[in-house]
């Protein structure tokens, strides 16, 4: 079935650096990935959507510049967190669409736990 | 935009015994319906889907019903394991263009043994 990699699947960073966050699609080719944060007992909120070749469409109250996107290829997303506050200490899930189709199912990594100290 | 509504929050049943979790959405245009398993640490993962032409789906101990008319999705879990004990997330995503699925609150489900 479809794989969706995450890594890392923990990090610890201090306060003002920043993370990177890669999601693979292990074996398919996503033109379209998706990252949400989730923070804990509580649903997926989705952040942004990554197209491939193109700019990220972020969600209304998600900073852009502050959680930057790059999808430079058909099997690779990366999220990154500049100058990470505590705040931003969260659990980071990226999801794929295997197949072409906007109704393609969604396939989920394992997250990432963000602990920003 | 699409909403969704999930019920119960948190649920409890004996192993053996069934569980019904149940959503409603409120986009009548939205035409896919998913259902995932998330357990502890772990991203979620797709256990059943179902469209809209479609009023009921089964796979094994698990089935999905919609009622596209009252605009609300159930899911089924039969003969209840202690490893079905997660929390269980409906989904909902409208037909128009690359829209991105929409959430619901989640389901602990507990199963005793």
């Amino acid at each position: 079935g479809a794989v969706v990699s995450q890594h890392p699947s923990r990090v610890i960073c201090k306060s003002g650096t920043s993370v990177k966050i890669e999601c693979r699609s292990l074996d398919f080719q996503a033109t379209t990935m998706f990252w949400y944060r989730q923070f804990p007992k509580q649903s997926l909120m989705l952040m942004a959507t990554s197209n491939e070749g193109s700019k990220a469409t972020y969600e209304q109250g998600v900073e852009k510049d502050k959680f930057l996107i790059n999808h430079a290829s058909l099997t690779l997303s990366t999220l990154t967190v500049t100058s990470a506050h505590p705040e931003d200490s969260s659990f980071y899930i990226c999801s794929a669409r295997a197949g072409g189709g906007y109704n393609s199912p969604l396939h989920f990594g394992n997250g990432t736990r963000l602990t920003v100290t | 935009g699409e909403n969704v509504e999930q019920h119960p929050s948190t649920l409890s049943v004996q192993e053996g015994d069934s569980a019904v979790i149940k959503c409603t959405y409120s986009d009548s245009a939205s035409n896919y319906f998913p259902w995932y398993k998330q357990e502890l640490g772990k991203g979620p993962q797709l256990i059943i889907d179902i469209r809209s032409n479609v009023g009921e789906k089964k796979d094994q101990r698990i089935a999905v019903t919609l009622n596209k008319t009252a605009k609300h999705f159930s899911l089924h879990i039969t003969e209840t394991q202690p490893e079905d004990s997660a929390v269980y997330f409906c989904a909902a995503r409208s037909s128009s263009g690359n829209t991105p699925l929409v959430f619901g609150k989640g389901t602990r489900l507990s199963v005793i043994a």
